[in-house]
């Protein structure tokens, strides 16, 4: 039963365009993350964002920021986009930081085609 | 750092074969264990995890053991189906991640007709 809900499934959009991508969960947890999945299935963790503390991975570019109204929701935005953007991007959420217990639960992704 | 390594990129077998996908991990002391799968259009589930040596995770006919002598965390399944055809992930949580699940490259498993 999916708990983290994605929008949209699908983005087409061109070089420059500026996109967000919005991202929440039904489950009472603390911490959500966004994940980039390249065409090679490779999975990076972009951003963590825990009771209004942000942990940026170092590798990502400016133009991307989460944004958060609740710790249900952590949207990505992304300024200018350009073409190696393009990829799947999964919004993932669990208890805590230092979740024991319980592994981080995905929804199923934004897939991103930069024109 | 904490490192993941699965060697296998893809891996094609046919209905009723026996799988293996080798995951070996770098890592202090012990830290968790985790085999995700992602089937064709859905996020990365969790399959099960195992944090303790000799451990033994399992799900779904799908079993691994956590071997701290050789790193090591192979995942197993007897016969597969064609329904098994997905990416598989090995990911650990350790001391020095930052809490952070450290991932595999994934490997594709290929179930030809």
């Amino acid at each position: 039963e999916t708990a983290v809900f994605q929008t949209p499934n699908y983005h087409v959009t061109q070089v420059g365009n500026e996109v967000s991508f919005n991202c929440k969960q039904t489950l009472g947890h603390d911490t959500m993350y966004w994940y980039k999945q390249d065409s090679k299935k490779l999975l990076k963790i972009m951003f963590s964002y825990n009771n209004k503390q942000l942990i940026v991975n170092e590798t990502v570019p400016r133009r991307f920021s989460p944004q958060s109204s609740d710790k249900a929701h952590l949207n990505l935005r992304i300024k200018s986009v350009e073409p190696e953007d393009s990829a799947v991007y999964l919004c993932a959420s669990s208890l805590g930081l230092r979740w024991d217990n319980q592994a981080p639960l995905f929804g199923e992704g934004t897939r991103l085609s930069v024109l | 750092g904490d490192s993941v390594t699965q060697t296998e990129g893809q891996v094609a077998l046919s209905e009723e074969d026996f799988l293996t996908i080798h995951c070996n991990y770098s890592a202090s002391g012990y830290p968790t264990l985790f085999w995700y799968v992602q089937y064709p259009g859905e996020g990365p589930q969790l399959l099960f995890r195992a944090s303790r040596d000799k451990e033994k995770g399992s799900s779904r006919g799908f079993e691994a053991t956590y071997d701290k002598g050789t790193t090591s965390f192979h995942l197993r399944k007897a016969s597969v189906q064609e329904s098994d055809s997905a990416v598989y992930y090995c990911a650990l949580k350790g001391m020095d991640s930052n809490y952070q699940l450290i991932w595999g490259s994934g490997t594709k498993l290929i179930i030809k007709p």
